[in-house]
């Protein structure tokens, strides 16, 4: 069975900086892209970033760029979101999502985790 | 960027009928479209690809359509398990991207 668990938000402050991971069982995790979404309170779902299998390759969206670094430890099956800078607007559910192999659509998501940026 | 844009926003519907959720692109997305389910607390559940294809499992109930701009979602019969938020998904410029910003289908 696919799985894949967030973990690390949490309350930061403005200007600060949060590592999310995201821990992936259940399929060959070096065999497939994989992206960040993020879902504001009462919002609808953004594209955060995205890296490629074997992490050779990453994106993100300009909302973020320059600020978020993606990364993926294929030894550890464990995707990561490194957030700095962090603003108000920041504030979201981040989820891991797993891209279809062979195709661009996302497959399995995660249930999320929280980031809350507040003084 | 390519805006996706989902009507109504909330549905009101009760067991048993045939709701249709709307999904429009400001430009052209071919049939590079999903469709997702999300109940509360849960991970969204991906339920339709290439616009009109079932992912595995889902059940015969939901179908998908359209292409270019206009997509929908239908669903034939609603089961009480359906009540969820259902949103779409354009993946024509991977990794950009956009969802629209998802239809409540809530018991009337």
């Amino acid at each position: 069975e696919v799985q894949l668990v967030e973990s690390g938000g949490g309350l930061v402050q403005p200007g600060g900086s949060l590592r999310l991971s995201c821990a992936a069982s259940g399929f060959p995790f070096s065999s497939y892209a994989m992206h960040w979404v993020r879902q504001a309170p009462g919002k609808g779902l953004e594209y955060v970033s995205a890296i490629s299998s074997n992490g050779g390759s990453t994106y993100y969206a300009n909302s973020v760029k320059g600020r978020f670094t993606i990364s993926r430890d294929n030894s550890k099956n464990t995707l990561y979101l490194q957030m700095g800078s962090l603003r108000a607007e920041d504030m979201a559910v981040y989820y891991c999502a797993r891209k279809s192999s062979g195709t661009y659509w996302v497959d399995y998501w995660g249930q999320g985790t929280l980031v809350t940026v507040s003084s | 960027e390519i805006v996706m844009t989902q009507s109504p926003a909330t549905l009101s519907v009760s067991p048993g009928e045939r709701p249709t959720l709307s999904c429009r692109a400001s430009q052209s997305v071919s049939s590079n479209l999903a469709w997702y389910q999300q109940k509360p607390g849960q991970a969204p559940r991906l339920l339709i690809y290439g616009a009109s294809t079932r992912a595995t499992g889902i059940p015969a109930r939901f179908s998908g359509s359209g292409s270019g701009t206009e997509f929908t979602l239908t669903i034939s019969s609603l089961q009480s398990e359906d009540f969820a938020v259902y949103f779409c998904q354009q993946y024509n410029n991977w990794p950009l991207y956009t969802f629209g910003q998802g239809t409540k289908l809530e018991i009337k």
